[in-house]
């Protein structure tokens, strides 16, 4: 199956400071990218979507000046969290898809690979 | 608007079978996955149904009733690394997951 790897698996820094967190498609292009955090007990929050070549689009209530994502290739995008408070501390995963789901493939069912995700700590 | 919902928590016995409920309300239906997380991992897929009916794939099968807005995940022959969260997912019309906020299995010995 299609890999996705995320970079890096853990990160503890300072209030104030910005932390960016890449993901990558290994074996295939993902034209379209997810980013998703996750609270303790929390279901997974849709935070944005990009597709490469082209501006996130943010789901409400996330502050695109907060949480910058870029997709500048179709096997690389990364969400820099800018001046992290503790409240930003979660569980960050990406998740990547090739093209538009393909209902004839047989494949339907791996429409998006995830990333082991981040761990981000904000002191 | 758009609601997933499931039970929040649900205990069974290893070796017993259990079913986990999902009903939805979307704007769209292009299908309706199930994944298992567990603890600190990212979601792993397990299945995925757009016909109705019943999909069987190995201890674990799953079911859809469109009309009623139904889904549930089957685990049979329950083993202990089943201990795990199971997220329902479904793609409404823009292709777009919309998530359960997932049912925590605990399995007993």
């Amino acid at each position: 199956g299609a890999v996705v790897s995320q970079h890096p698996s853990w990160v503890i820094c300072k209030s104030g400071t910005s932390v960016k967190i890449e993901c990558r498609s290994l074996d295939f292009q993902a034209t379209t990218m997810f980013w998703y955090r996750q609270f303790p007990k929390q279901s997974l929050m849709l935070m944005a979507t990009s597709n490469e070549g082209s501006k996130a689009t943010y789901e409400q209530g996330v502050e695109k000046d907060k949480f910058l994502i870029n997709h500048a290739s179709l096997t690389l995008s990364t969400l820099t969290v800018t001046s992290a408070h503790p409240e930003d501390s979660s569980f960050y995963i990406c998740s990547a898809r090739e093209g538009t789901p393909d209902f004839t493939s047989g494949r339907m069912g791996e429409t998006q690979y995830f990333g082991p995700g981040t761990r981000l700590l904000v002191l | 608007g758009q609601n997933i919902d499931q039970p929040t928590e649900m205990t069974a016995t290893e070796g017993a079978i259990v079913q986990i409920n999902c009903t939805y309300q979307t704007s769209g239906f292009n299908g309706l996955f199930w994944y298992q997380q567990h603890a600190g991992e990212a979601p792993t897929f397990l299945s995925y149904n757009v016909l109705d009916g019943l999909e069987e794939k190995g201890r674990f099968s799953s079911f859809l009733s469109r009309s009623k807005g139904y889904s549930y995940l089957l685990l049979k022959e329950l083993q202990m690394k089943d201990s795990a969260s199971y997220l329902c997912a479904v793609m409404d019309s823009n292709y777009q997951l919309i998530w359960g906020a997932g049912t925590k299995l605990i399995i007993k010995p």
